[in-house]
């Protein structure tokens, strides 16, 4: 069974400025995919970057990177140049070959002008 | 990517009736759908797995009689709240995933049972 933790219900950062959300999880799995979601209050979920296991690079988008610890099991989103429209709620999720997911709690962003 | 739409997007009943949600997936061919629930400001809770032609696979937990799954189609799964109560009430999200490495969600359905 895989579970996922973000230890952060509530984080906030000023615009323009770098925030890190938090993530760590465990899984059986020996193959499997991590993703960051952004989920805006129209609900709609929004995938942010995405990590494979197997590969030991940082996935990266634009403003967007992850920190990957695989043998921590931690898999941290790093947001740059934070943005009024990156407000919205992060979950980190964990993947299996299959597709089924597990995702965190949610982390609620709050970009102050 | 693929697009997934779902019908209804906000759906209010009367408690006792049953509800029907669909799940489309616009131009992918879905073998594999996923049925998730939402409570405001929570996390998604995988509800069940929706194989096109076989049964759903539920999670524990979930009253297999109570949420009804058919997926008889590669591009169309239905949810079946079946005689809802107002606990029931809550956001559903449906997603079809390529493999483990993409997943892509439906705009949610939002029931409300009175």
């Amino acid at each position: 069974a895989q579970t996922v933790t973000q230890s952060q219900p509530e984080m906030s950062v000023q615009e323009a400025e770098t925030v890190t959300l938090s993530c760590t999880y465990d899984t059986s799995e020996s193959d499997y995919y991590l993703f960051w979601y952004k989920q805006p209050p129209s609900r709609q979920m929004i995938l942010v970057i995405r990590q494979e296991a197997y590969k030991q690079q940082n996935a990266t988008e634009n403003r967007f990177s992850v920190n990957f610890q695989k043998a921590a099991k931690s898999f941290s989103l790093k947001i740059s140049d934070s943005q009024l429209g990156d407000a919205a709620m992060y979950f980190c999720a964990h993947n299996t070959n299959a597709g089924k997911s597990t995702f965190g709690d949610g982390t609620t962003l709050t970009v102050k002008p | 990517g693929a697009v997934v739409s779902q019908h209804p997007s906000w759906v209010i009943c009367k408690s006792g009736t049953s509800v029907k949600i669909e799940c489309r997936s616009l131009d992918f061919q879905a073998t594999t759908m996923f049925w998730y629930r939402q409570f405001p400001k929570q996390s998604l809770m995988l509800m069940a797995t929706s194989n096109e032609g076989s049964k759903a696979t539920y999670e524990q937990g979930v009253e297999k009689d109570k949420f009804l799954i058919n997926h008889a189609s590669l591009t169309l799964s239905t949810l079946t709240v079946t005689s809802a109560h107002p606990e029931d009430s809550s956001f559903y999200i449906c997603s079809l995933a390529s493999g483990g490495d993409t997943q892509y969600f439906g705009p949610g359905t939002r029931l409300t049972v009175l």
